[in-house]
């Protein structure tokens, strides 16, 4: 079975530009989440789908945003980037919530 | 606000030796989780824990949750160099999920 794949794995962008970061579930999984770990802040929700539906977001500005599509892949959209948005985006998909999370390699993401 | 004070965030171990991290936090939750953390590396789930006793085990792991305490455990036996990796606890109350800060376990020989 394939695990959870995201794509970049690496990526370099300019204050002020735009990043989008895709992330394919287990298959089978409705649930994908997404998060963000800096050495400053932790690891840190960002959101939840679920059968394409936001069923949760975490305390992070409008600036980042997502989907899920009908296959259960996501994308994360984060607009403006700023230096702080600097870190390691880690994606997890699951069957549902309170099940087991699969993480992928996650998108180290530096803005300059 | 859902908090989640995880402590020790250092440990040193020797090989053989028992020892326990602890996380609390502060209202009422749905689920707990542990993660493993290897330098470098995505996160590895470990235990999914839904109810209040629930105690799960898995090798040389053995995690735990008291929802009146607001208190989860995860319990080290006989720790091996293998196990040297940073872990989180993670609580999910519905409304927010918080994790810990993690504890950095070094198992030494």
């Amino acid at each position: 079975k394939a695990g959870v794949t995201q794509t970049p794995r690496y990526l370099i962008k300019t204050r002020g530009q735009q990043v989008t970061l895709s992330c394919s579930p287990i298959s089978g999984h409705r649930s994908v989440s997404w998060y963000q770990q800096t050495p400053g802040q932790g690891l840190q929700f960002l959101f939840e789908y679920f059968s394409e539906t936001q069923r949760n977001k975490g305390n992070f500005p409008g600036r980042f945003s997502g989907r899920q599509f009908s296959n259960s892949r996501s994308e994360m959209n984060v607009s403006t980037l700023e230096l702080g948005d600097s870190a390691l985006y880690l994606c997890a998909s699951s069957l549902a919530r309170g099940y087991e999370q699969y993480f992928g390699p996650g998108t180290r993401l530096t803005v300059t | 606000e859902l908090k989640v004070e995880q402590n020790p965030l250092f440990l040193s171990m020797q090989e053989g030796k028992n020892y326990t991290i602890y996380c609390n936090y502060s209202t009422t939750s749905d689920r707990l989780y542990w993660y493993r953390q290897d330098p470098g590396k995505s996160l590895e789930s470990l235990f999914v824990l839904l109810s209040n006793g629930a105690v799960k085990q898995e090798g040389r792991l053995m995690a735990s949750l008291d929802t009146k305490a607001r208190l989860s455990t995860l319990h080290i036996t006989a720790a091996v160099h293998d196990l040297s990796a940073t872990y989180f606890c993670a609580v999910d109350n519905n409304n927010d999920m918080r994790f810990g800060a993690g504890t950095r376990l070094t198992v030494k020989p």
